[in-house]
């Protein structure tokens, strides 16, 4: 079964403009990590954020966490086009610990045009 | 060390017939993943190990499934009497224990004619 819920499914913007991908998901977590994955590709980790973070950036991302509201959001600045692809929520459940396995969502499909 | 690396990138197989897949991690990962994913899709979790040691397993790995991690470095995969169903990207995935992401090895492809 998946857990996360991305919001939206899918996502078009201007090369320059910023992204927002949300994010959902029903049970208490240990920690929620962000994936990207370009067609056909395996998946690359972007940004870990644990249960008692709220707040993390990396370069270009930054990924927020609201455990009472149980959602996350990713933003993406200045986008380019090569942030074209997939990106995938995953949660690592709190009851089995940081490197559990992880529960993706179904993904958010972001073109950036150029 | 290259990441992890999927052998073959591509199968097709008659429905049926057995495939095997393998995977190798970072040397250093002493955890390992298989995850199946279809056409529009999350990466579904099927496996997992921790060195030698297969800690959990999908009620999605049904018993034509089976995985093996024999000395807690490459793993295989295995599908017996493939089904059309099984069609899916395989994935694997590597870490070391404590809070980091996975890193994914680029797939393999099955398709079941």
């Amino acid at each position: 079964s998946q857990q996360g819920e991305e919001d939206p499914q899918a996502l078009s913007i201007q090369e320059g403009e910023n992204a927002t991908m949300n994010c959902s998901y029903k049970t208490s977590i240990n920690n929620l990590q962000w994936y990207r994955q370009n067609s056909g590709r395996g998946l690359v980790h972007l940004i870990l954020i644990r249960s008692n973070e709220r707040e993390k950036h990396s370069g270009r991302l930054r990924v927020t966490l609201d455990t009472s509201k149980k959602s996350s959001s990713l933003l993406i600045t200045a986008s380019r086009a090569a942030d074209t692809a997939s990106y995938f929520c995953a949660t690592a459940a709190r009851i089995t610990g940081a490197n559990s396995k992880l529960t993706f969502g179904k993904g958010i499909t972001l073109s950036v045009r150029p | 060390d290259t990441g992890v690396s999927q052998d073959p990138r591509h199968k097709i197989t008659k429905r049926g017939q057995n495939v095997t897949f393998r995977c190798d991690p970072i040397s250093e990962h002493n955890r390992l993943y298989w995850y199946r994913q279809t056409l529009g899709q999350g990466p579904e979790f099927l496996t997992y190990f921790q060195n030698e040691a297969q800690l959990e397993k999908s009620r999605l790995l049904s018993d034509r499934f089976s995985a093996e991690r024999p000395k807690g470095s490459f793993s295989t995969l295995e599908i017996q009497r493939t089904e059309q169903g099984d069609s899916a990207m395989y994935l694997c995935a590597s870490s070391p224990t404590g809070f980091h992401g996975y890193t994914f090895g680029s797939g393999t492809r099955l398709t079941v004619v």
